[in-house]
């Protein structure tokens, strides 16, 4: 199984706080993406990164930060959670288009 | 911009029957790959197959193979003498090539009916 995983697995928050999602993998992959799954809606894209300190917006960027300061790290961040924002989220890593993308478990988070 | 849709929110098989799922999508470019992925109920993304666009040979991984047309850019994925674990979500995926995102479809719920 490849490296990766994500923590949190569960959380559930207020409106109005901050809130970081980790991802960490150990595969040395130089992609990595933030999703997030709902129903209905697949798999969207929140943000990416193809190398440290390189990232760029995915289709639902609004409300959603993201940082890799190493290789190995990827973290989301929500700077003032809303419950727009309750969903399962789901970290790729991936070598490139041609190969397999591996997934984290999953984070499921909910704001109330 | 590129998109991937997949117009089936939910199909029923028979167990041992053959079950086709449906992906098509728009882009500009000529050489890419495609992929299915699936999610069983434990959330898990698992690959499935993996085509190149390039290859005029359809992908074939055991019991799942696709149907690729480059031209009517589709992309659908048969599943032979379906088994109770095929039962998830199915998802298409596009990586783009000019900057690697993924783009994935909405997915296709597949029930397995013993």
């Amino acid at each position: 199984d490849a490296g990766i995983t994500q923590s949190p697995r569960h959380k559930v928050t207020e409106t109005g706080t901050p809130v970081t999602l980790r991802c960490h993998q150990t595969e040395n992959h130089r992609y990595m993406y933030w999703y997030r799954q709902d129903p209905g809606h697949g798999l969207r894209l929140i943000h990416y990164s193809y190398g440290v300190k390189d990232t760029d917006k995915g289709e639902v960027s609004d409300g959603y930060s993201v940082s890799r300061s190493k290789t190995e790290d990827f973290l989301l961040t929500l700077e003032s959670a809303t419950s727009s924002q309750t969903s399962v989220y789901f970290c790729a890593i991936s070598g490139g288009r041609r190969t397999e993308a591996f997934f984290g478990q999953g984070t499921r988070l909910t704001v109330v | 911009a590129q998109t991937v849709t997949q117009s089936q929110p939910e199909m029923s098989v028979q167990e041992a029957e053959t079950v086709t799922l449906s992906c098509t999508y728009d882009t500009s470019e000529s050489d890419y790959y495609l992929f299915w992925y699936k999610q069983p109920p434990s959330r898990q993304m698992i690959l499935v197959i993996r085509q190149e666009a390039y290859k005029q040979q359809n992908a074939t991984e055991n019991r799942f193979s696709v149907n690729f047309q480059k031209a009517a850019k589709s992309f659908s994925l048969k599943i032979s003498d379906s088994q109770l674990g095929d039962a998830a979500m199915y998802f298409c995926a596009y990586p783009l090539n000019r900057d690697d995102k993924i783009i994935f479809g909405k997915g296709t719920r597949l029930h397995i009916l013993p």
